[in-house]
């Protein structure tokens, strides 16, 4: 079946330091791939798209890697910050059963001042 | 340009009640998304909706519904309420059915069953 999966356990950093997230998905073949973050009571606010054929995306202190072999995804937070602090989700399309977005469970960075 | 938004914010039910949740699209849009998230959670697809009708749909059963507007407002419909029913729902829109690049989401609506 097809599953998303990212680091369930919190991520917890310093300030200034670089936050990676992992994003690995099985039995998808993804035309693209994207990053959300979402703060507490509120809905999640797109961040980075990365097609397959691309392997880096960068934006600002942000950067995305795909690796389509390895069936990954790597998020980065450079220069990290505590406003930074929320969860991070990745999200694939599927066409099984009508198309969709499907979502990982989230990693929920902690950055300390 | 208007975002997404949903309402109400916040609603109580009691099991086996009924619920209609709605929410407007970002302006220009045509396609809407449904999801449920609990505490904890990823948001999980309910269903999604393109010029009227539905284009996909995930594994919820029937008692879940919903239906869009030639403006393309939409709403959720929640028949014979469940305890485990209790989460936020969130509604997405965008701009092409054929991908959904760049969801946009509402705030939410936090629904809790007693």
């Amino acid at each position: 079946s097809q599953k998303i999966e990212q680091n369930s356990e919190a991520l917890n950093i310093q300030e200034g330091k670089t936050a990676t997230l992992t994003c690995n998905y099985t039995n998808y073949s993804p035309a693209y791939l994207q990053w959300y973050r979402q703060d507490p009571g509120r809905g999640p606010v797109f961040l980075l798209l990365i097609r397959e054929n691309e392997k880096e995306k960068r934006k600002e202190r942000l950067k995305v890697t795909f690796d389509t072999t390895l069936k990954q995804s790597l998020f980065h937070i450079t220069a990290s910050q505590p406003a930074d602090s929320a969860t991070y989700l990745c999200a694939l399309d599927t066409n099984t059963g009508g198309f969709k977005t499907i979502f990982g469970a989230g990693t929920r960075l902690f950055v300390k001042a | 340009e208007t975002g997404v938004t949903q309402s109400p914010t916040h609603l109580i039910k009691t099991r086996g009640q009924q619920v209609t949740l709605r929410c407007s699209s970002q302006s220009g849009h045509n396609t809407v998304s449904w999801y449920q998230q609990a505490l904890g959670q990823g948001p999980q697809f309910i269903f999604q909706y393109y010029r009227e009708e539905e284009n996909g749909r995930g594994n919820f059963p029937p008692r879940f519904s919903g239906l869009q507007f030639p403006n393309y407002s939409s709403e959720l419909n929640v028949n014979a309420l469940e305890l485990d029913d209790s989460a936020l729902y969130l509604c997405a829109s965008s701009l092409d059915s054929a991908t959904n690049e760049k969801l946009f989401f509402g705030s939410g609506t936090q629904l809790s069953v007693l």
